[in-house]
């Protein structure tokens, strides 16, 4: 499974367009991106998954170039309530939705 | 509200003690999946199971085990517990057979061991 390297933390402030980067230089052909946003003392919450280039949802856009050794989750308009850990996955359809977590990203979105 | 249900929420436990914890999946999930965080990190993968057997194990000892039962609702049992067992175990389920990357998790119990 591929391993991904994220920021630890990002503070933004309520408005503001706030990009997270990941980094899989090892992903497979078969691995997909899939990111999870978690709160406090909660379990983790799908946010989007894609394979490349971009995936556009209610509540994120996520981008994946062409070499698929990174992705950039991308929140429009941040709120307070956008405070959470978010985390990058990579997996496919070979396992069977086995993932494993980082650390995640801390993001905190100040007023 | 992602239909998984988890029990009990909070409990505490004193060392060398066993506990048993549950999950009710969200309905017609076939594949339950249990992570143990601890306190400001990830989640880790503890073990997986597939029409009710154990379908992968991440690096955690003999002494958790799981079962999941006929109607897909699932047991995580952890023997001879250690003071680093204190963590937030999650179950997640999902449906095998429709790949969407997509896990429910429910909202975790809290085990505390003094």
């Amino acid at each position: 499974l591929a391993k991904t390297t994220q920021p630890i933390s990002m503070d933004s402030y309520e408005g503001q367009e706030v990009n997270i980067t990941c980094s899989h230089n090892n992903i497979a052909t078969n691995d997909y991106i899939t990111w999870y946003q978690q709160f406090p003392s909660q379990g983790p919450r799908f946010i989007i998954q894609g394979y490349k280039t971009k995936v556009t949802n209610e509540v994120a856009s996520l981008f994946i170039p062409a070499d698929r050794k990174s992705s950039t989750l991308s929140l429009p308009r941040v709120s307070l309530s956008d405070t959470a850990v978010y985390y990058c996955l990579g997996g496919g359809r070979d396992n069977f939705n086995k993932f494993y977590f980082g650390s995640g990203t801390k993001l905190n979105v100040k007023p | 509200e992602t239909g998984v249900t988890q029990s009990p929420t909070h409990l505490i436990k004193t060392r060398g003690q066993q506990v048993t914890l549950r999950c009710s999946s969200q309905s017609g999930h076939n594949t339950v999946s249990w992570y143990q965080q601890a306190l400001g990190q990830g989640p880790q993968f503890i073990f997986q199971y597939y029409r009710e057997e154990e379908n992968g194990r991440g690096n955690f000892p003999p002494r958790f085990s799981g079962l999941q039962f006929p109607n897909y609702s699932s047991e995580l049992n952890v023997n001879a517990l250690e003071l680093d067992d204190s963590a937030l175990y999650l179950c997640a389920s999902s449906k095998t057979t429709v790949f969407t990357g997509e896990l429910f998790f429910g909202e975790g119990s809290r085990l505390t061991v003094l």
